[in-house]
């Protein structure tokens, strides 16, 4: 089954633990990106990455890494977490980024909070 | 800056009718516009795309109309059913950046029996 995985689903963590949350994807796709989803403010990219070794910085990358040393995987991390991250965090993949053919497949979530 | 609308208020109909659901945007060019669906804590899940020389696209129940005149594309749902309830987000790709996809806050749709 063609999928988005991202552990763990739910985290509660306190300020300046370090953290990462994987993301794995199992349809050989280019593309993949990490988004945040706020109340009001809707989804917005925190980083996205071509292909491996290739990573970008989407609109909120402050406080965030991620690295793609493997094209199924994608990992979020959290050098030092602050309470303003707490949010829902989703993985997306897709295809590479032809024109008109972007389909993303997102991952089930992940409920952050940060005490 | 570029912006992307759709009705943050929830839009309550009656199984059965047609639920009509909007997304404006302003200061883009988009090349394509997607439909996703998203459930209470899940992940979306992507419906329908649309590209900027197509007026319309359909898919069983579902009909996306895109008119790039007046930066706005139409989302439908015929014949609406309680399990149609959740939240629609359109998302737009722009014709000079194709790294992302920008989404719209979303719209709620309830549908009451």
């Amino acid at each position: 089954e063609a999928q988005v995985t991202q552990n763990p689903r739910y985290l509660i963590t306190v300020t300046g633990k370090k953290l990462t949350v994987t993301c794995s994807q199992n349809m050989n796709h280019e593309y993949m990106s990490w988004y945040r989803q706020d109340p009001g403010l809707g989804l917005r990219q925190i980083y996205y990455s071509m292909n491996v070794e290739v990573t970008d910085k989407g609109d909120v990358p402050e406080g965030y890494k991620v690295s793609r040393k493997e094209k199924r995987n994608f990992p979020l991390i959290l050098e030092s977490p602050s309470p303003n991250q707490t949010s829902l965090y989703f993985c997306a993949s897709s295809l590479a980024r032809v024109r008109g053919y972007t389909e993303a497949f997102f991952g089930q979530g992940t409920r952050l909070t940060v005490v | 800056s570029q912006k992307i609308e759709q009705n943050s208020e929830a839009l309550n109909i009656q199984e059965g009718k047609t639920a009509t659901l909007t997304c404006n945007y302003t200061n883009y060019s988009p090349a394509y516009l997607q439909w996703y669906r998203q459930d209470p804590g899940r992940g979306p899940v992507f419906l329908l795309l649309i590209r900027e020389n197509e007026k319309e696209k359909r898919k069983e129940r579902l009909k996306v109309t895109f008119d790039t005149t007046l930066k706005q594309s139409l989302f439908h749902i015929t014949a609406s059913q309680p399990a149609d309830s959740a939240t629609y987000l359109c998302a737009l790709d722009t014709t000079y950046n194709t790294d992302k996809l920008i989404f719209g806050t979303g719209t709620r749709l309830q549908v009451f029996p």
